[in-house]
């Protein structure tokens, strides 16, 4: 069973805090993935990455950074919080090459950040 | 980059009754078109997905349509069930894979008992 976590499901920070989310997942995938959930919009993609110490930016990079130092582990960081940060922070995982036509992504619990 | 579109954003049904939800994407590359379900307060989970080679695909109470003409693609649900209340999710990807998915802002979808 994929396990996806993260490290913390509740986050409070004040802006301008350097803030670090952690995600771990333990099926070997090579591909994991930051989301920010909000109402309305969906899930938006912040990065991706396909392996280690590789990242790619998605739809709203702006405000983040990323690292990838192992391949079970996937942090997003915000430099310098902001208060249009506070979300709902989901991370995902999946294969780089699916077995099946189809390629799920499996999600972590999400992390729900405010910012005040 | 690519612009996926949902409707409506909340949808109620009686127990029983059938559900669609519309989703349409811009770019005409895009070949992939998952659906995700996230109850109430837990995570998105896959729950159907189809390829543009692919009109129809059919799982049990779910089915989803691609029309790549009209570059839209729907979610039907049958014989709704009180746990089908739920948000779901359409998206689409250019990528074979289906690494890169641009998602819609989500259906909220309530079924009375």
């Amino acid at each position: 069973d994929v396990k996806v976590t993260q490290s913390s499901r509740y986050l409070v920070k004040r802006t301008g805090e350097k803030v670090f989310l952690e995600c771990v997942q333990d099926m070997d995938h090579e591909n994991m993935f930051w989301y920010r959930q909000d109402p309305g919009l969906g899930l938006r993609l912040i990065y991706f990455s396909y392996d280690v110490k590789m990242k790619e930016k998605g739809d709203i990079p702006e405000g983040y950074s990323v690292s990838r130092e192992k391949k079970e582990r996937f942090s997003l960081i915000l430099e310098s919080a902001s208060t249009n940060q506070t979300s709902m922070y989901l991370c995902a995982s999946s294969l780089l090459i699916p077995a099946e036509p189809g390629n799920e992504q499996y999600f972590g619990p999400g992390t729900r950040l405010t910012v005040t | 980059g690519e612009n996926v579109e949902q409707h409506p954003s909340t949808l109620s049904v009686q127990e029983g009754d059938s559900a669609v939800i519309k989703c349409t994407y811009s770019d005409s590359a895009s070949n992939y078109f998952p659906w995700y379900k996230q109850e109430l307060g837990k995570r998105p989970q896959l729950i159907i997905d189809i390829r543009s080679n692919v009109g129809e695909k059919k799982d049990q109470r779910i089915a989803v349509t691609l029309n790549k003409t009209a570059k839209h693609f729907s979610l039907h649900i049958t014989e709704t069930q009180p746990e089908d209340s739920a948000v779901y999710f359409c998206a689409a990807s250019i990528d074979n894979a289906g690494n890169m998915l641009t998602f819609g802002g989500g259906t909220r979808l309530m079924v009375k008992p």
